[in-house]
């Protein structure tokens, strides 16, 4: 079956610290794979996704690219703020079109950006 | 524009009792998912509507949970009766056909 495997949290780093949030998957097929991100009392938002090998997907200065080699999608960001304290979810799809049916999530990561 | 609304935002109840979360989704989105995430695990999928239709239904634990979304619109989840391992943040979510999934801010249950 499929699964998604994350770093297990808390993660507690100091502002500006550089971030990673290790993400690896297995699936049956060529998955479309996403990150979501959790703010304190909201629901959960897309971050970014990348659907084939060798994309990269970014936003809000966040990065992660889509290794087929090593089936990763690791989240990183070079100078982490605040703001950024959330729970993220690393999550996976094998439906076609980029979209998000039949998501399959990992367990989330609680991060934790202290001034 | 409204995004995807969940009612109530919490809900404590008994073990044998009956529970029922509410959701809204975006005006014009024609499916819905719910979602649940038990402590410490993974967010796991319960279901899928396409308007008032099941589309998917794989995800749902047992035949205590009980999901409706007459006329395409809001849906409901019940769940009867509540069971400790019950316990978890209930999500739901809506979308356009393969384009961006919107989640609600969940239902966190408890059961005692």
């Amino acid at each position: 079956g499929n699964s998604v495997t994350q770093m297990e949290g808390p993660v507690t780093l100091s502002e500006e610290a550089f971030l990673t949030i290790n993400c690896t998957y297995t699936a049956t097929g060529y998955p479309s794979l996403f990150w979501y991100v959790q703010y304190p009392g909201e629901g959960l938002q897309l971050l970014l996704k990348a659907t084939k090998a060798d994309d990269k997907g970014s936003n809000k200065g966040f990065e992660a690219t889509y290794r087929k080699e090593t089936t990763s999608f690791h989240l990183e960001k070079g100078s982490v703020q605040v703001s950024d304290s959330a729970v993220y979810f690393c999550a996976l799809t094998l439906y076609s079109g980029g979209g998000a049916d039949g998501l399959t999530f990992g367990k989330g990561t609680h991060l934790i950006i202290q001034p | 524009e409204a995004g995807v609304t969940q009612f109530p935002s919490h809900s404590v109840i008994e073990k044998g009792q009956t529970v029922t979360l509410r959701c809204d989704p975006i005006s014009g989105h024609d499916n819905l998912y719910w979602y649940r995430r038990v402590m410490g695990k993974e967010i796991k999928f319960l279901l899928h509507f396409v308007k008032e239709s099941k589309q998917d239904e794989s995800g749902m634990p047992n035949n205590r949970f009980l999901a409706e979304r007459t006329g395409g619109t809001y849906s409901t989840l019940k769940v009867q009766p509540a069971e400790l391992e019950d316990s978890g943040v209930y999500f739901c979510a809506s979308s356009q056909q393969g384009e961006k999934l919107f989640f609600g801010s969940g239902t966190q249950l408890s059961v005692l």
